[in-house]
């Protein structure tokens, strides 16, 4: 299985930082990534597949960039209803895996 | 709009057995590959299960091979996970979400999780 390694693990950021979460693959996956952003108590939510395109009505501010093993998410400007955490995902082959999370925390 | 709603879920003894369903609406449900995944308390995301649209196509994570079985019925808008054999280490939150863009593999088609359902809570007792 495709093993992939989220940092960091937890991050403390200010409201208007610009803010960068990384994601590795134990082998190569092309784009075929996705990332998502989950709440306390909340389901998960789609952000950005094929490591870069921005799901329907999702802000600008997010973006995703990576092809190969080596990923990120970018959130250009953390605005209060950003802290969250994130997951990235492959779906490049089967078992389908996440990473293991990046907690984001206010400062 | 879309609408996941899974249910099912419970207090069961370790070795028992249990089925979750997820009633789907606002879109055309034969149309999508379905999945399941779980999150044990405080823990991450992890895959479970996935189905095609038509059913014919099923795939499981390791962990869950032999002792979970997915399955739909396309005239209810309904996807199901049975589940025997049940341990500990399945406790766990059980979501339902619908497969959005996809790519096919030599493994098989695998798709993103474009919308989710709200949860339904697993707890095996030991």
């Amino acid at each position: 299985a495709i093993q992939l390694t989220q940092s960091p693990s937890s991050l403390s950021a200010s409201v208007g930082d610009r803010v960068t979460i990384t994601c590795r693959a134990s082998q190569g996956i092309s784009t075929i990534l996705a990332w998502y952003q989950q709440k306390p108590g909340k389901a998960p939510k789609l952000l950005i597949y094929d490591a870069s395109t921005l799901e329907n009505g999702v802000p600008s501010r997010f973006s995703g960039s990576g092809s190969g093993t080596d990923f990120t998410l970018t959130i250009s400007s953390l605005q209060p209803e950003d802290f969250a955490t994130y997951y990235c995902q492959q779906f490049n082959s089967y078992p389908i895996t996440f990473g293991q999370g990046t907690r984001l925390e206010i400062k | 709009e879309v609408q996941l709603l899974e249910s099912g879920g419970g207090l069961v003894q370790r070795g028992g057995s249990l089925r979750l369903s997820c009633a789907a609406s606002g879109f055309t449900f034969s149309t999508y590959a379905m999945s399941w995944v779980r999150q044990a308390p405080g823990k991450g995301l992890e895959w479970v299960a996935s189905i095609s649209g038509s059913g014919g196509s099923t795939y499981y994570t390791d962990s869950v091979k032999g002792r979970f079985t997915i399955s739909r019925d396309n005239s209810k808008n309904t996807l199901y996970v049975q589940m025997n054999s049940l341990r500990a280490e399945d406790t766990a939150v059980y979501y339902c979400s619908k497969g959005g863009y996809g790519y096919c593999s030599d493994t098989g088609c695998a798709r993103v999780e474009d919308y989710w359902g709200q949860g339904t809570l697993v707890t095996v007792s030991s």
